[in-house]
């Protein structure tokens, strides 16, 4: 079956660069939309953002001026790039297949932002 | 953005009782609305898709209803492994928007 893998440092500084990538498997990258969502400790779900192979993107206006989604066909992976990060930041994030609903997604990964 | 306001934001129930969680919208969105339940340390896991669909696999003592504005989730008797939060999810506009969970407790 489909499966999601979230990988990348759990630890970043404040104003530094957060970057993670989900690595897709059982299903080309190609098919589907593929998104990010974020949940800081002890809260609920925010969307972060999809993205489709050709390029079609949406990010949500919260974040859009420092995030950017891309995909690697290649390798079957697409990334989170997300900038000037603060404590604010502090999540578990998550990727997940997005088809009009999340489904499926992977274990989350959580990044600490912390100096 | 539109608004899902989830009610209750916590629940406690016994095992075998009815369980209904409300998700209002801020706007009409049609039947664009999704339930997710997420355990602690989990990732969330799809249940219901376009407010009534069960997704394969899910056990059919969960269900769920409502179009426009207003859309309800019910568990029909409440079984120990449901403890979880759930969480309502709407795609009609961007950018998607989720619920603020509801959190449900064994009493």
């Amino acid at each position: 079956q489909v499966q999601l893998q979230e990988s990348g440092p759990g630890l970043v500084k404040p104003s530094e660069t957060l970057s993670l990538t989900c690595t897709v498997s059982a299903v080309s990258i190609s098919s589907y939309y593929w998104s990010w969502i974020r949940q800081p400790p002890g809260k609920g779900l925010e969307y972060i953002g999809y993205i489709y192979y050709s390029g079609s993107i949406n990010y949500n206006p919260s974040l859009k001026s420092r995030v950017t989604i891309s995909v690697d066909t290649s390798k079957n992976q697409f990334s989170l790039k997300l900038t000037s990060v603060t404590a604010a930041d502090t999540a578990v994030y998550f990727c997940a297949r997005y088809s009009r609903w999340f489904d499926p997604w992977g274990q989350g990964a959580l990044v600490t932002v912390s100096s | 953005d539109i608004q899902m306001t989830q009610s209750p934001s916590s629940l406690s129930a016994s095992v075998g009782d009815r369980v209904t969680i409300t998700c209002q919208a801020s706007q009409d969105i049609s039947n664009n609305l999704n339930w997710y339940q997420q355990k602690p340390g989990k990732a969330p896991k799809l249940l219901i898709n376009d407010a009534s669909n069960l997704e394969t696999g899910v056990p059919s003592r969960f269900s769920g209803s409502g179009s426009g504005t207003d859309f309800s989730f019910t568990i029909s008797s409440l079984q120990p492994e449901d403890i979880a939060t759930y969480y309502c999810q709407q795609y009609a506009n961007l950018p998607i928007t989720f619920g603020q969970g509801t959190r449900l407790e064994i009493k």
